[in-house]
This record gives C-alpha cells, sequence and structure tokens, in this order.
C-alpha cells in the first residue's frame, strides 16, 4: 500500500524553527518528485514546495520569503521541510504529497501534521 | 505567479447533476486536477488530466476543460459526495504549482 506518514509538527513559538519529516513506504520514493501543502485552520490548500527525485530542481510558494527549506533522503525514504522564523501565520495542517506528473496531479497524500506558532 | 479562482459553494439535490468550475489564465496551457477534502481528512484525487479517474473514484465523476476554465463534474450527486472541492495546476512559470480557493458542496 502506497503510504505517507508526516510528523514532527507541534507548537512552536514565534521566531521559533521546526523539521517535518514525511515517511514514505508502498512505492519507490526514488523516483517521484515530493511536495508540501499546507491548510490553515479553516482556510484553503496553499503549495509550500517541491523537490524533484534527485533534489536537482527545488522550488518554493513565494509567500515565504526563503524561511523554508525542503530537502529529501532518498535511502531513507523520507522528505523533510524545515522552517525557521516561524509566523503565527504558518500555522497549518502541513501535508506531504507525491507528484504523479505529467499531468500534475497529487496522489497520494498524507494524514497531515499539525504546526501551531503562538506566543 | 498566476490565480485560479473558483465559487465559494455550489449546492446540488440530491441525484442531480453539478458542475463544479476553475478558472484562471493558466489552464489555457496546463490540465487542472480535482480533489476532494472531508472535515478533518486529507484531501483525496478525483480527477486529472483530459477526464482521467483514479480507481476507486466512481465514474459519477468527470472532468472537462474549455479555454481558461476546468470542469468537475459530478453526475447523480450522492450524500456522500458532500465536501470542499479544490482544483490545481501548474502556474504560468511551469514550475511551481498553485490551488484554487476551493468549492464547498453541499448535496441538499
Amino acid at each position: 500500500e502506497v503510504q505517507l506518514v508526516e510528523s514532527g509538527g507541534g507548537l512552536v513559538k514565534p521566531g521559533g524553527s521546526l523539521r517535518l519529516s514525511c515517511a514514505a513506504s508502498g512505492f519507490t520514493f526514488s523516483s517521484y518528485t515530493m511536495n508540501w501543502v499546507r491548510q490553515a485552520p479553516g482556510k484553503g490548500l496553499e503549495w509550500v514546495s517541491s523537490i524533484d527525485s534527485s533534489s536537482g530542481y527545488i522550488y518554493y510558494a513565494d509567500s515565504l520569503k526563503g524561511r523554508f527549506t525542503i530537502s529529501r533522503d532518498n535511502a531513507k525514504n523520507s522528505l523533510f521541510l524545515q522552517m525557521y522564523s516561524l509566523r503565527v501565520e504558518d500555522t497549518a495542517v502541513y501535508y506531504c504529497a507525491r507528484d504523479m506528473s505529467p499531468p500534475l496531479h497529487f496522489d497520494p497524500w498524507g494524514q497531515g501534521t499539525l504546526v501551531t506558532v503562538s506566543s | 505567479s498566476s490565480e485560479l479562482t473558483q465559487d465559494p459553494a455550489v449546492s446540488v439535490a440530491l441525484g442531480q447533476t453539478v458542475r463544479i468550475t476553475c478558472q484562471g489564465d493558466n489552464l489555457r496551457t496546463y490540465y487542472a486536477s480535482w480533489y476532494q477534502q472531508k472535515p478533518g481528512q486529507a484531501p483525496v484525487l478525483v480527477i486529472y488530466g483530459n477526464n482521467n479517474r483514479p480507481s476507486g473514484i466512481p465514474d459519477r465523476f468527470s472532468g472537462s476543460s474549455s479555454g481558461n476554465t476546468g470542469s468537475l463534474t459530478i453526475t447523480g450527486a450522492q450524500a456522500e459526495d458532500e465536501g470542499d472541492y479544490y482544483c490545481n495546476s501548474r502556474d504560468s512559470d511551469g514550475n511551481k504549482v498553485v490551488f484554487g480557493g476551493g468549492t464547498k458542496l453541499t448535496v441538499l
């Protein structure tokens, strides 16, 4: 069974850092581009970042202003999101999702991990 | 960057047909894909590309595209189809990704 499991969320103070992980299983992780998508409470989905299979192409949403870093470890079937200088508005459920392009489509998604930024 | 515009809310009578749309200039170049999200759950892919359904998605879900608009059609809506529906696509530069704001579907 193809599965993605996020971890690492929690409560952090404004200005703090947090590292999210996504463990993949049931497929050849090293062959796929992976993405992070977030959803603030009661709001819509927002794409955060993508990384291709060999970490050669990495993209971020303009709104992040360089505060997040995506990475992966293909040997460990894992995807990461390092978040710095966290703001209250970064509070959201963070999902990892496999990119099945072409054409673009995300399947499956993990269950998400909640990041709360609050003093 | 590009934007994808969706109606915030749509309703449909049980058993009737409903179309949910997604508009954006980048859809003239790239297909939209569609996701269903129920409360407290992760999104689930329902349609991608030129009307492709993943395995396990009922055939009452279909997709189409015309000009700058992508559409998701549910033919014979069921109570379990209630939820939020999101479209996404490539950004105009072809590298980044953009999501629509989502449409809340109510089945009456």
